[in-house]
């Protein structure tokens, strides 16, 4: 079964750092490019990084550059998201999730599976 | 303010066919593929259509897509209680160094 697990959300303080992992397993980890998205409580999706299957590329958003830094480990099929600089504003639902094995290029790697998500509040 | 925008909410009773609008740009959906997400309460998004009106398998004719210029549309006909959720349009976004957004969702409500 192709399944994505989420882990390391806790509650940190303002200012603090914190790294998500995600655990992938049922499909060849690094064929493929991944995402992490996140939803604050009651609001919409933001998408929040892109890293290309070979962790080569990388893409953020501007909400989050220079704060978040992705990154993988294809021998042990993970993801992972070192955020730094909390703010109040980045509490919120972590999702992973995949992307499709089509094309080159980050505008052919949407989302076609997602995992269950870790929250992260950050809070004084 | 989402990139991309829906109406925040839309509603319909079973039977019935309901459209959600996703409205962007040319730097988005005006050049890139709409896809689009289903949301139902406590859940992880799902994918629906991908490629602008394309349906994943296990994912009923029921639900349709289109694009036409800076615009997209989600068709959901033969409306069910179980359509009941949040719906979010996404694409690809060429400005600066590009990023993927999202509209703001609509949450459908069957009657």
């Amino acid at each position: 079964e192709v399944q994505l697990v989420e882990s390391g959300g806790v509650v940190v303080q303002p200012g603090g750092s914190l790294r998500l992992s995600c655990a992938a397993s049922g499909f060849t980890f690094d064929d493929y490019a991944m995402h992490w998205v996140r939803q604050a409580p009651g609001k919409g999706l933001e998408w929040v990084s892109l890293i290309s299957w070979d962790g080569g590329s990388t893409y953020y958003a501007d909400s989050v550059k220079g704060r978040f830094t992705i990154s993988r480990d294809n021998s042990k099929n993970s993801l992972y998201l070192q955020m730094n600089s909390l703010r109040a504003e980045d509490t919120a639902l972590y999702y992973c999730a995949k992307a499709p094995a089509a094309g080159t290029s980050p505008r052919y790697w949407y989302f076609d599976l997602w995992g269950r998500g870790t929250l992260v509040t950050v809070s004084s | 303010q989402s990139v991309l925008t829906q109406p925040p909410s839309a509603s319909g009773t079973p039977g019935q066919r309901v459209t959600i609008s996703c409205s962007g740009s040319s730097s988005n959906i005006g050049s890139n593929y709409v896809y689009w997400y289903q949301q139902l309460p406590g859940t992880a998004p799902k994918l629906l259509i991908y490629r602008n009106n394309q349906r994943p398998s296990g994912v009923p004719d029921r639900f349709s897509g289109s694009k036409s210029g800076t615009s997209a549309s989600l068709a959901i006909s033969g409306l069910r209680s179980e359509d009941e959720a949040d719906y979010y349009c996404a694409a690809w976004d060429d400005s600066l160094s590009g990023t993927w957004v999202f509209g703001g969702g609509t949450k459908l409500t069957v009657l």
